[in-house]
């Protein structure tokens, strides 16, 4: 099957510029997770779908970032404006619906804010 | 929120050494995974381990639930285990170590 894949593989922006990332998940996956990792730090959780609804959106750090999933398939994560401190990697992870699988992570987005 | 604490946090290793890698949780979760990220970026799932012990090649995890702890082995390390390995856990979302950044020299 295929694995999430997450486009662009790189962003180079300048500060106050819009950028959306995009998150195709494994066909059959409801679970969605947004995750980033800013400045060689910890791995953050940003927010989570389960098929088109936001279960949890505890983690978007601020109004400047939006996150939408289409009718439960792909997701975007917009950033509008960009600042420096966005800079980072964003993951994408997806899962089967139940608690006892694991996640499938895409290969992320490195975002560079200039 | 929870709390997960890594250890240790740089390991250097010969080529074919063993070692053990230990993941610690402030609280009970019932969603453990430990992740390698490699020199790529890329975020690979090692296992799924709620509790017990799995095996896969070189590598075996183990989770005592009960003590909210879990360890990676990672026996006759190759240079292609560099990198660094993470530990997340929680229920729905997960929350990551700062991760145990390993070289495995020739």
């Amino acid at each position: 099957e295929a694995g999430v894949t997450q486009f662009p593989s790189h962003s180079v922006i300048e500060k106050g510029q819009t950028v959306t990332l995009r998150c195709d998940p494994i066909s059959g996956h409801d679970n969605l997770y947004w995750y980033r990792r800013v400045m060689g730090k910890e791995i953050k959780f940003l927010l989570h779908f389960v098929k088109e609804s936001k279960q949890d959106e505890s983690g978007m750090p601020n109004n400047r970032f939006l996150a939408e999933r289409t009718g439960g398939t792909y997701s975007t994560l917009k950033v509008q404006p960009a600042e420096l401190e966005d800079s980072g990697v964003y993951f994408c992870a997806s899962s089967q619906q139940g608690l006892n699988y694991g996640y499938t992570f895409g290969s992320g987005t490195r975002l560079t804010v200039v | 929120g929870i709390q997960v604490e890594q250890s240790p946090p740089d390991l250097i290793l010969q080529e074919g050494a063993n070692s053990t890698l230990r993941c610690n949780f402030s609280d009970s979760v019932n969603n453990l995974q430990w992740f390698h990220q490699n020199p790529w970026g890329q975020l690979i799932n090692l296992f799924y381990i709620p509790s017990g012990t799995k095996q896969n090649g070189r590598l075996s995890a183990t989770t005592v639930a009960t003590e909210r702890y879990s360890l990676l082995y990672i026996s006759s390390s190759q240079t292609t285990d560099s990198g660094v390995y993470f530990c997340a856990g929680g229920y729905q979302k997960v929350t990551f170590g700062i991760g145990t950044k390993l070289q495995v020299i020739p």
